[in-house]
């Protein structure tokens, strides 16, 4: 069965940066994508972009551009995401999800989510 | 961007009742939309892609219409399970935008 594991939570200073792993197994990591979405505390979703685990093209969301950077690793089936320069408003769970990117698709299986804190 | 607006932002419903949330886009995306549900703590589970595609598992009570800029999702007979809160997504463009949520509440 398809699952997507999450690192665990972190806390962070403002300024600092964090990297947060999302191991996929139960399909072929390479035929599909990685989305990575983020939800602060008692709001909505939003899109931080999305990176092709076929040959790491890569999309971001405007506002996070130069401060996001998305990798995947096919040795290990592990995508990550690292986000840098951290803000107080940057404290969110970040999801990650599967992405079929040769098509327009809604991302369909998710990870269970990592909380991070930015605090000084 | 592509904004998506839900409407209502919440929703007083008894189990048996039947509701509709409705979703619009600020400009046309075909019917690239999916509606997902989701519970306190968890991740969002998807339960209708391109619109109307009811995703596998998802009980036959959850239906989606619509296109072009408005979108339905409807469940038929609401159950104890389905209190939560409910998201569109928008795919035709990125980035990928969402609604801002429609919560679901017991009267």
């Amino acid at each position: 069965q398809v699952q997507l594991v999450q690192s665990g939570a972190e806390v962070k200073k403002p300024g600092a940066s964090v990297k947060v792993s999302c191991k996929a197994s139960g399909y072929t990591f390479t035929s599909y994508g990685i989305s990575w979405v983020r939800q602060a505390p008692g709001q909505g979703l939003e899109w931080m972009g999305w990176i092709s685990a076929y040959n790491g093209n890569t999309n971001y969301a405007q506002k996070l551009q130069g401060r996001v950077t998305m990798t995947t690793d096919t040795s290990t089936s592990t995508a990550y995401m690292e986000l840098r320069s951290l803000r107080s408003d940057d404290t969110a769970v970040y999801y990650c999800a599967r992405l079929i990117v040769v098509v327009p698709a809604a991302p369909d299986y998710w990870g269970q989510g990592t909380l991070v804190t930015v605090s000084s | 961007d592509i904004q998506m607006t839900q409407s209502p932002s919440t929703l007083s419903a008894s189990v048996g009742d039947r509701v509709t949330i409705t979703c619009r886009a600020s400009q046309s995306i075909s019917r690239w939309l999916a509606w997902y549900q989701q519970k306190p703590g968890k991740a969002p589970k998807l339960l209708i892609y391109t619109a109307s595609n009811l995703e596998s598992g998802v009980p036959s009570t959850f239906s989606g219409s619509g296109s072009g800029t408005e979108f339905t999702l409807t469940i038929s007979s609401l159950q104890p399970d389905d209190f939560a809160t409910y998201y569109c997504q928008q795919y035709q463009n990125y980035p990928y935008t969402f609604g801002q949520g429609t919560k679901l509440d017991i009267k």
